[in-house]
């Protein structure tokens, strides 16, 4: 079965330092998310992508993050610089995106940052 | 704003029970509403999607419901297992702004 792959799995930084993280979605899926995960919360949406363009960054804090899907394939998440409070899950997402908004998200393992 | 809860925040039972989490939105201007699961430290999983124009949705031991109308969807577990102990967590992808907001999440631990 197609899977959403992330990596690293795991990564530890100090504050201060550049960190960046993988997302390779499911084959032909259009729509892919960025999501972050503090403990014992939901995930919040960071960025959404449709093929190469984003659709929605207004969570995104711009002054530290940015994204990229420069082929409308796998993606970027890019922290710089690193702060405490962005230790988290950073989870990414796939989904067809065929026109139609009913439609299933599949996620990834994600990926959990440790600043310190 | 939409607003998105779940409530209980932690529910244990014993094995075998029935047993029912509950999640209620602000805004019913809702395209669809999905059940996820999540194990510790892990991604989600895709339990049930039920779109706005559904009232439930069964995968095996799983039946999800929807009350648009009054904000809530319910997630019906049957005859638990102590696999099915994990955090439970609905989405609700609102029309009005087309944005995926989530719940805090149920943490379910199955008694064996």
């Amino acid at each position: 079965e197609a899977e959403v792959a992330q990596s690293p799995r795991y990564k530890i930084t100090e504050k201060s330092q550049a960190v960046a993280f993988w997302c390779d979605p499911i084959s032909g899926h259009a729509t892919l998310y960025w999501y972050r995960q503090i403990l014992g919360q939901g995930p919040e949406l960071l960025v959404q992508f449709q093929d190469e363009s984003v659709v929605d960054d207004s969570q995104l804090p711009k002054d530290r993050f940015s994204a990229e899907r420069l082929k409308g394939v796998d993606s970027t998440l890019k922290i710089q610089p690193a702060e405490l409070g962005d230790s988290a899950m950073y989870l990414c997402a796939s989904s067809f995106g065929g026109g139609t908004l009913q439609e299933t998200q599949y996620f990834g393992p994600g990926t959990r940052l440790l600043v310190l | 704003k939409q607003e998105v809860t779940q409530i209980p925040a932690a529910l244990s039972v014993p094995e075998g029970e029935n047993l029912v989490l509950n999640c209620s939105f602000t805004d019913s201007a809702i395209y669809n509403l999905q059940w996820f699961r999540q194990d510790p430290g892990k991604g989600l999983t895709s339990l049930l999607l039920i779109q706005s124009s559904q009232r439930e949705q069964t995968s095996g031991r799983l039946n999800a419901s929807l009350d648009k109308s009054s904000g809530r969807s319910t997630l019906y577990i049957a005859a638990s297992q102590p696999g099915d102990s994990a955090t439970y967590l609905c989405a609700v992808r609102g029309w009005r702004d087309d944005k995926i907001i989530f719940g805090k999440g149920t943490r379910l631990h199955i008694l064996p």
